[in-house]
């Protein structure tokens, strides 16, 4: 079973501050980095999906790179607001394993 | 398209009863999968199927079981519930397995076993 670490655990920034979590997965046989955000009392949903060493994605404040050679995955917040508090899980897809989770990165902005 | 639905959305349990969790998607995604989650620790596989008629396990799939009779839906028995199985259980569809493609999560459904 792959090992797919986040840090931190959780994270309380203010409103306006830009913040940053990290993913760490095997690098080994890697195939796919996916990003999902997931608020309290919903269903994640799927931010980013990136493949290739040195991809990245973009959506509005929120940026991901990733680097396939040392297993890690940076997910950016610019300018961060109350409603961008939530989950954000990351999973690793590597060839001859099923998908696998990190346990989150719990993230509270505070108005 | 009401994409993944899951019932119930909670639910208490008494150990040793049995109960089958709904899932069904209408997206006619031929991957499916149920995932629990717990404080702490990521989403962890439980059973997954590729196609009706296809179901294998996944990361912790003992103590439930599932069956694939259809492309929409994708029920999970609790055979004899145990108080280790509380948690919160998620099924989840894709157009494929893994890879590129994006899975969809249904609502949840809340498990308490006493």
């Amino acid at each position: 079973i792959l090992n797919v670490e986040q840090s931190p655990q959780s994270l309380h920034v203010q409103e306006g501050d830009s913040t940053n979590f990290t993913c760490s997965f095997p690098s080994s046989n890697f195939y796919a980095l996916h990003w999902y955000r997931w608020e309290t009392a919903k269903s994640p949903e799927a931010l980013f999906v990136m493949t290739l060493n040195g991809d990245e994605k973009k959506k509005g404040r929120i940026s991901a790179t990733l680097n396939t050679k040392e297993g890690y995955s940076y997910l950016y917040i610019k300018g961060s607001q109350p409603e961008d508090s939530a989950t954000y899980l990351c999973a690793s897809d590597n060839y001859g394993q099923n998908f696998v989770f990190g346990p989150g990165t719990r993230l509270s902005v505070l108005p | 398209n009401a994409g993944v639905t899951q019932t119930p959305k909670f639910q208490v349990l008494k150990t040793g009863q049995s109960m089958t969790l709904q899932c069904a998607q209408d997206m006619n995604h031929e991957y499916m999968s149920w995932y629990r989650q717990d404080p702490g620790m990521g989403l962890r596989l439980i059973h997954y199927s590729v196609g009706a008629g296809i179901t294998d396990q996944g990361e912790v799939p003992n103590g439930y079981n599932v069956s694939r009779s259809t492309t929409e839906d994708f029920p999970l028995r609790l055979l004899s519930a145990a108080p280790s199985q509380t948690s919160v259980y998620f099924c989840a569809s894709s157009q494929g397995q893994g890879g590129l493609e994006t899975q969809y999560f249904g609502p949840g459904t809340r498990l308490l076993v006493l």
